[in-house]
């Protein structure tokens, strides 16, 4: 199966600076359909997953613009261009594959504020 | 506006049983495949059950195989999860999430399992 890496497990960041998340697969994540399945939810203290980024770099409905994704292969990023207080929380790579063993996730990250 | 709303979760002896349900609504219901995730502070995020939108196919993580069933009742908008056999190592907080195109772009509040003498 795949395992899915991320760093760092824990980000102080300064309001309004960048913050960066590294996502490292085990294998490549190109399925044979020719699309890569790396998504990235958020998970705010107290409140259930939601989905940010899908499909490595395309942001999912009212996500603000200050999220975006990149990466191929075995390598993914998600970047916060300037951190509000809001973004606190951790954040989860998730790579769909294929059945029976459909999802996978990543460890976390968890974004604080210095 | 999607809205997907667990119940059920309690606390329960090693080996009881408990049924969840996640009621859904602001979509088409069954034509959406529907998942069972749980989160647990030691092993973070599991997948651990697929539906699909005509009650098939259904699949299962090895970690409940056997011991927890999914099914949906698509009439009344209703995602459910039998769970069996139940051990400590079930604790968690269970969502449900709906899978659209291979995106979990949607998730419950989740609901609280607590196996425990």
């Amino acid at each position: 199966d795949v395992v899915m890496t991320q760093t760092p497990l824990s980000s102080p960041v300064t309001l309004g600076q960048p913050a960066s998340i590294s996502c490292r697969s085990s294998q490549s994540l190109l399925r044979s359909d020719g699309i890569t399945y790396l998504s990235w939810l958020q998970q705010r203290p107290g409140q259930p997953p939601r989905l940010l980024i899908y499909k490595i770099s395309n942001r999912f409905p009212g996500v603000p613009d200050r999220f975006s994704g990149s990466g191929a292969g075995t390598d993914f990023t998600l970047k916060i261009s300037r951190v509000e207080a809001e973004d606190v929380g951790v954040y989860y790579c998730i790579h769909a594959t294929q059945f029976p063993h459909p999802w996978t996730f990543g460890q976390g990250t968890k974004v604080e504020i210095k | 506006e999607v809205q997907l709303v667990e119940s059920g979760g309690d606390l329960v002896q090693p080996g009881g049983s408990l049924r969840l349900s996640c009621a859904a609504s602001g979509f088409t219901f069954s034509s959406y495949s529907m998942n069972w995730v749980r989160q647990t502070p030691g092993k973070g995020l599991e997948w651990i059950s697929y539906i699909g939108g005509g009650g098939h196919p259904i699949y299962y993580a090895d970690s409940v195989k056997g011991r927890f069933t999914i099914s949906r009742d698509n009439a009344k908008n209703s995602l459910f999860l039998q769970m069996d056999s139940l051990r400590a190592e079930d604790t968690a907080v269970y969502f449900c999430a709906r899978d659209f195109s291979w995106e979990l772009d949607y998730w419950g509040q989740g609901t609280l399992v607590t196996v425990s003498s």
